[in-house]
């Protein structure tokens, strides 16, 4: 199972984009990385998932370099909104999965 | 399409007591899992139930176990109830096709506090 680190928390001014980094060293080849989000009082919420280079969806960007030891999520011109805890995760089909502490992030007006 | 649902939402127990929580998921999923989440520790996994056997199992000691039942509802078990045991707990489910690398759908959680 893959370990993963990745900043305890950030901030960021409204309108602003947001990058957040992840490091998994020991990513396996058929291993996603996988990101989720977290409100307060509620369960985590998918956002996006990859295997290498870039995928894009309606709320955010996932770039993974080519060796794959490290992982982005690039969220566009956040709101106030999009203060939550974001996970990220390497994932391989049944693996036992630990989602960690996660990034906070703090969108300030 | 109705999310996933868990009952009771909030809980109080005493130590040594046991506990029962109940997680109903998205119509047509026949995968839930639990995770237990605490300031400290995070989101950790527990176990994954997939047609009413279990898949996968975190490193939780026995007090903590589940069941899932045909029509896929799944219930989660603490026994022995200890301080530590407050948290978080949210269950989440799937398609269950594809293990753990699915998108989970996790439902508002329950909140245990162990007094």
């Amino acid at each position: 199972l893959a370990k993963t680190t990745q900043p305890i928390s950030m901030d960021s001014y409204e309108g602003q984009e947001v990058n957040i980094t992840c490091s998994h060293n020991n990513i396996a080849t058929n291993d996603y990385i996988t990101w989720y989000q977290q409100f307060p009082s509620q369960g985590p919420r998918f956002i996006i998932q990859g295997y290498k280079t870039k995928v894009t969806n309606e709320v955010a960007s996932l770039f993974i370099p080519a060796d794959r030891k490290s992982s982005t999520l690039s969220l566009p011109r956040v709101s106030l909104s999009d203060t939550a805890v974001y996970y990220c995760l390497v994932l391989g089909g049944y693996q036992k999965v630990t989602f960690g502490i996660g990034t906070k992030l703090q969108v300030i007006p | 399409k109705a999310g996933v649902t868990q009952t009771p939402r909030y809980l109080i127990k005493t130590r040594g007591q046991q506990v029962t929580l109940s997680c109903s998921p998205i119509s047509g999923h026949r995968s839930v899992s639990w995770y237990q989440q605490t300031p400290g520790q995070g989101l950790q996994f527990l176990f994954e139930y997939f047609s009413e056997t279990q898949r996968n199992k975190g490193n939780f000691p026995g007090r903590f176990s589940g069941r899932q039942f045909s029509n896929s509802r799944s219930e989660m078990n603490v026994s022995t109830l200890e301080l530590g045991d407050s948290a978080l707990y949210l269950c989440a489910s799937s398609l269950g096709l594809a293990g753990l690398l699915e998108t989970q759908y996790f439902g508002p959680g329950t909140r245990l506090l162990v007094l």
